[in-house]
């Protein structure tokens, strides 16, 4: 069974500060997604990676996808009440299109 | 362009009662998904289709069963409502190794 664990679940912050989003699995994709989702809408691409230690700058957010294909995060730097929403990761392993959703991290960025 | 349309938007089931969701791409993806949302949660995958004629199931497909009799349209219906399958669902398709296009989502509440 395919897991997709993020951390934390929630994150509460003041504007300016940084922060770090996990997404761990002991599977491994051939692909993982970032998406960003607000309240009653579907979610939102953000970021798709596909190398093993790739790294993908998007203005102030950073994405990187580990060596092994297991995990990823997502950094943002110097957060913006823009930013509050439901982060979520989604991956899918080789050979399949069937594609697994991440826990979530609900992200609110205080003024 | 429309993308990706999902009714009803909003529905009351009693306990028993069965209904179905539609859904309708006009973007020619081959793959077609239905996820659950409950509150404050991530995405759980449903069912899937490759492509018409083929689907398959995903994390949660108890309780549900669906279609794929054209590349356009994915409809999944719900036998025997039960409390449980109270949830947000999306509906979502890509084009193959690529973004998840999603609708706006169907609101159910049964009671």
């Amino acid at each position: 069974t395919q897991l997709l664990e993020q951390s934390p679940q929630f994150l509460s912050i003041q504007e300016g500060e940084n922060l770090t989003v996990y997404c761990n699995s002991s599977s491994v994709f051939s692909s993982l997604q970032w998406y960003r989702q607000e309240p009653g809408e579907g979610p939102v691409l953000l970021v798709t990676v596909v190398t093993g230690g790739e790294v993908k700058k998007l203005k102030r957010l950073t994405f990187q996808f580990g060596d092994a294909r297991k995990d990823s995060s997502l950094h943002i730097t110097a957060a913006q009440p823009g930013d509050t929403g439901l982060y979520l990761c989604a991956g899918s392993t080789s050979g399949t299109y069937k594609y697994i959703f991440g826990t979530g991290t609900r992200l609110k960025v205080l003024a | 362009n429309a993308g990706v349309t999902q009714t009803p938007k909003f529905r009351i089931l009693k306990i028993g009662q069965s209904m179905t969701l539609q859904c309708t791409q006009d973007m020619n993806h081959n793959y077609m998904y239905w996820y659950r949302q409950d509150p404050g949660m991530g995405l759980k995958l449903i069912y899937y289709s490759v492509g018409a004629g083929i689907t398959d199931k995903g994390e949660v497909p108890n309780g549900y069963n669906v279609s794929r009799s054209t590349t356009e349209d994915f409809p999944l219906r719900l036998e025997l409502a039960a409390p449980s399958q109270t949830s947000v669902y999306f509906c979502a398709s890509n084009p193959g190794a690529g973004e998840l296009f999603f609708g706006e989502g169907s609101r159910l509440t049964v009671l």
